[in-house]
């Protein structure tokens, strides 16, 4: 148990649904990230958030939509995926001072049919 | 710029052998470098972690130590076990870049009695 909750923790949706992917901590941390994580790819960042400001966005398709209300939650928004979107989505948080670690969440296996 | 460079899986030993994992890195300065370990069907949980030169960090038996001579960050277990089959993941993070972290594409181990 790392203090990062994800849910939930499979989602199986529709090239036309939209849904919404949550992430909790309560670790008193002010960065979060969502990652992906794909079989036989690296880890690939998508988000991060300092301060509840998004200041990392890598090339992510616009399909994919994050939001951050406060510190402790993150959320990412999903809409019109593709097959490929498939994939394991991880978060994670850090105290974003000093030489810290990030805490990561069990991740959310998503699959996109 | 930033980069983690690990060493090619799947790595296959017997019981009780000894384990290196090699994980070098490019970064200019002095980053934090971190081994995380991921489990079947989990997030990334931190095995250990160094934040300058010389340091040692250790956990569960495992241990690697930064050397800045040689850009390097190796994990090492004396003598794994089988529930020690996962993938380890070596990681930096730069006081340059601020929140970003830089993985390595990951290392899967299995542990055979």
């Amino acid at each position: 148990e790392t203090g990062v909750t994800q849910t939930p923790r499979h989602l199986v949706m529709g090239m036309t649904n939209k849904k919404s992917l949550k992430c909790e901590q309560h670790l008193g941390h002010n960065a979060m990230y969502w990652y992906k994580q794909s079989a036989k790819k690296p880890l690939e960042l998508m988000f991060v958030y300092s301060l509840e400001e998004r200041v990392e966005n890598n090339s992510v398709p616009s399909r994919f939509s994050p939001e951050c209300p406060n510190s402790s939650h993150l959320f990412l928004h999903l809409h019109t995926l593709q097959p490929e979107d498939s994939a394991l989505y991880l978060c994670a948080s850090r105290d974003g001072t000093g030489h810290t670690e990030a805490f990561f969440g069990q991740g959310t296996r998503l699959t996109v049919v | 710029g930033n980069s983690v460079t690990q060493m090619e899986g799947p790595v296959t030993l017997s019981e009780e052998a000894f384990l290196t994992i090699n994980c070098t890195y490019t970064a200019t300065g002095y980053p934090s470098l971190f081994w995380y370990v991921q489990y079947p069907g989990e997030g990334l949980q931190l095995l250990l972690k160094a934040t300058k030169a010389d340091d040692k960090g250790s956990n569960k038996g495992f241990e690697a130590t930064y050397r800045k001579e040689t850009t390097s960050f190796h994990l090492e277990k004396g003598s794994v076990q089988v529930s020690d089959s996962a993938v380890y993941f070596c990681a930096l993070n730069h006081a340059y870049t601020g929140n970003q972290f830089y993985f390595g594409t990951g290392t899967s181990l299995t542990v055979i009695p």
